[in-house]
């Protein structure tokens, strides 16, 4: 069974249409990643949470925000879609004591 | 600065060669954690193998080991006697426990197995 469940697979929006992916975890991990991933690049670390703490990157654009609301959740928004946000969105988890980081499948996101 | 570098764009490897993939690493943090994953075309996120910055002995996962060299700053991955299967993208990685346990990415290095 799937541990890292992100929804949905594919999501398409329109240009500056507020869009909304899910995370969820059942693997009560305390923390949880969000990473952009445009073709044929590397994963680019967006934000994560260290249990509630919100860990923001320097270079991560105003326009994507995001909510934990408890532990098994992560949500990103992003506000206003550009045609340059169209990536792979990747949602991770991890703990303190594991040697891993678990991903889910990953949301592609289109934007039209 | 944190950062992970991966200067393979690509390889070409014969089946059942072993390959080596570089990864250098920079950051002042003394407690990481250095990964590998593997990519291949379906997109999911394999995870090959974990190296601790503590570590004394190099990590091993069956086919895997990863060449681990504090003092050069390098976590370079072996993959012995490759398959067909292995051709994927491969992405070294290091999480950063005094960063709130942060996880960044190298380039990827595009890996094809020739038959």
């Amino acid at each position: 069974d799937a541990m890292v469940i992100q929804n949905p697979r594919y999501q398409v929006t329109q240009f500056g249409k507020p869009v909304t992916l899910s995370c969820s975890q059942t693997l009560n991990h305390n923390v949880m990643y969000w990473y952009q991933q445009k073709s044929s690049q590397a994963p680019k670390l967006l934000f994560h949470y260290y249990d509630k703490d919100f860990n923001n990157e320097a270079d991560t654009p105003d326009n994507f925000q995001s909510r934990r609301p408890n532990t098994s959740f992560c949500f990103l928004d992003i506000r206003s879609p550009g045609l340059g946000d169209a990536a792979m969105y990747l949602c991770a988890t991890s703990r303190v004591g594991i040697t891993e980081a678990f991903f889910g499948q990953g949301t592609r996101l289109t934007v039209v | 600065a944190q950062k992970i570098t991966q200067t393979q764009p690509g390889m070409f490897v014969q089946e059942k060669e072993a390959v080596t993939l570089d990864c250098t690493y920079d950051t002042s943090d003394p407690s990481y954690g250095l990964f590998w994953y593997k990519q291949p075309s379906s997109g999911e996120m394999i995870f090959l193998i974990y190296q601790g910055s503590y570590d004394q002995q190099n990590a091993t996962e069956g086919r895997y080991s990863l060449n681990f060299q504090k003092a050069r700053k390098s976590a370079n991955l072996v993959i012995s006697a490759s398959q067909l299967g292995d051709s994927a993208m491969y992405f070294c990685a290091m999480r950063l426990y005094s960063s709130a346990s942060k996880i960044i990415f190298g380039s990827g290095t595009r890996l094809s197995i020739r038959p």
